[in-house]
């Protein structure tokens, strides 16, 4: 069975911080996508990146990085000099290929991020 | 930019009534899904919709929910008797079979 695993269910930095999220997965699919959404306060989810599993490579965007790592299964966030403005609920999740590349989410329990200034 | 649209934001209901949710996915996308989020809790996959049929659902998709494609840009999830615990934010999200993008979430209030 799929399972995401977001094990930090609470983070707390101090502006400018750099903070990473991490998110643990596990699939018996060979080929399978990953993804990180943020649910800021006004309650939307905002489609952050996919990536699927045969492309290790890092990726970054802005301030924002993600390190997939199939050795371990996980699939981290990092936000670097974090801002106030990043505060939100981040999940992480994972679905199988196929037809339906991104259906099917299954998500993680979420990741609260709180920047203070 | 196109969105998908969910309407209402908030809906509040009696016990035993009947909802029906209503999503405008983006116009050239041809998956179509629903999601749940109890309060505070993740976000949990309901049903999925492909050439005017589910092609997958899950547990919590049990015979009080429907979905139904009326008219090519409307999708819709109706509640055939609500319970308290349906009490949750409901997200509809649609895809061309990449990324799935998201609504805005009707929050669905069973008193």
């Amino acid at each position: 069975a799929q399972k995401v695993t977001q094990a930090q269910t609470e983070i707390s930095v101090v502006e400018k911080e750099d903070v990473t999220l991490d998110c643990v997965y596990e699939t018996r699919d060979t080929t399978y996508y990953l993804f990180w959404y943020k649910q800021p306060p006004s309650g939307e989810l905002v489609f952050l990146i996919r990536r699927n599993s045969f492309d290790e490579q890092n990726e970054i965007s802005g301030r924002y990085s993600w390190n997939f790592q199939k050795s371990t299964s996980s699939f981290n966030f990092t936000i670097t000099a974090s801002q106030v403005v990043d505060s939100a609920v981040y999940f992480c999740a994972l679905s199988e290929a196929g037809r339906n590349q991104g259906g099917k989410l299954i998500f993680g329990q979420g990741t609260e991020l709180s920047v203070k200034p | 930019e196109p969105e998908v649209t969910q309407t209402p934001s908030h809906q509040v209901t009696q016990m035993g009534q009947e909802v029906i949710l209503r999503c405008v996915p983006i116009s050239n996308h041809l998956y179509f899904y629903w999601y749940r989020q109890i309060l505070g809790q993740k976000v949990e996959f309901l049903v999925s919709f492909y050439n005017n049929e589910i092609s997958e659902k899950s547990e919590i998709f049990d015979d009080q929910f429907s979905v139904e494609r009326p008219d090519g840009s409307n999708f819709t999830l109706k509640i055939r008797s609500t319970k308290l615990e349906d009490s949750a934010m409901y997200f509809c999200a649609s895809s061309r079979g990449g990324e799935a993008f998201f609504g805005q979430g009707t929050r669905l209030t069973v008193v």
